[in-house]
């Protein structure tokens, strides 16, 4: 079975800088598509950013762009997210996903926390 | 940006069938896929391409999409069908995902 695990969330103040990782297992990796989305605390899904199979195409939402990177590492089998100038709003469980068409699998998330 | 558009409850009896909309502009042009969620877990793909449902996925859940509107339908629910529902799709013109506001199935 196809398993994603996030890791790199916690607590941080505004500003501030993170790095999120999405390990990837029991698929070929560099052949597909993964995104990253969020959702706030008692909130809806919403859609941060993509990158293609290779990591020469990215794409991010407004809200996010010119904040946050998406990057792969295909050798580790490996999604990122770094995430700079954290807002209080970033507060959310972040989730990578897989595109096959639609989102197929999920991982189970990672909270970030963005607080002084 | 495109904006889909989803009621924010809908409630319906056991054995009923439950349909929860997705409104968005020109929609019928696009692929909709559709997530159900339960509390504290992931989201899951019981949708994809409009109308096609992933392996393991039963067959009381279906979808539809026409103009405006992407419709969801799932029959005869069960007390397990209890959940939020998202709908996503791609808008090609500003090359970005979009999700829907989510739906929270109530089963009375």
């Amino acid at each position: 079975e196809v398993q994603l695990v996030e890791s790199g969330g916690g607590l941080v103040q505004p500003g501030g800088s993170l790095r999120l990782s999405c390990a990837a297992s029991r698929f070929t990796f560099s052949s597909y598509w993964m995104h990253w989305v969020r959702q706030a605390p008692g909130k809806g899904l919403v859609w941060v950013s993509r990158i293609n199979s290779d990591g020469s195409s990215t794409s991010y939402a407004d809200s996010v762009k010119g904040r946050f990177t998406i990057s792969r590492d295909n050798a580790k089998n490996t999604l990122y997210l770094q995430m700079n100038s954290l807002r209080a709003e970033d507060t959310a469980v972040y989730y990578c996903a897989r595109v096959w068409v639609g989102l197929d699998y999920w991982g189970q998330g990672t909270l970030v926390t963005v607080s002084s | 940006s495109y904006v889909l558009t989803q009621p924010p409850s809908v409630s319906v009896a056991p054995g009923q069938t439950a349909r929860i909309t997705c409104g968005g502009n020109n929609i019928g042009s696009k692929s909709v896929h559709w997530y159900q969620q339960k509390p504290g877990q992931a989201p899951v793909l019981v949708v994809y391409d409009d109308t096609d449902r992933p392996s393991g996925i039963p067959e009381r859940f279906s979808g539809s999409n026409s103009g405006n509107t992407a419709t969801l339908t799932i029959s005869r629910v069960e007390a397990g069908d209890e959940a939020d529902y998202y709908c996503q799709v791609w808008d090609s013109s500003s090359d970005h995902d979009v999700f829907g506001g989510g739906t929270k199935l109530t089963v009375l």
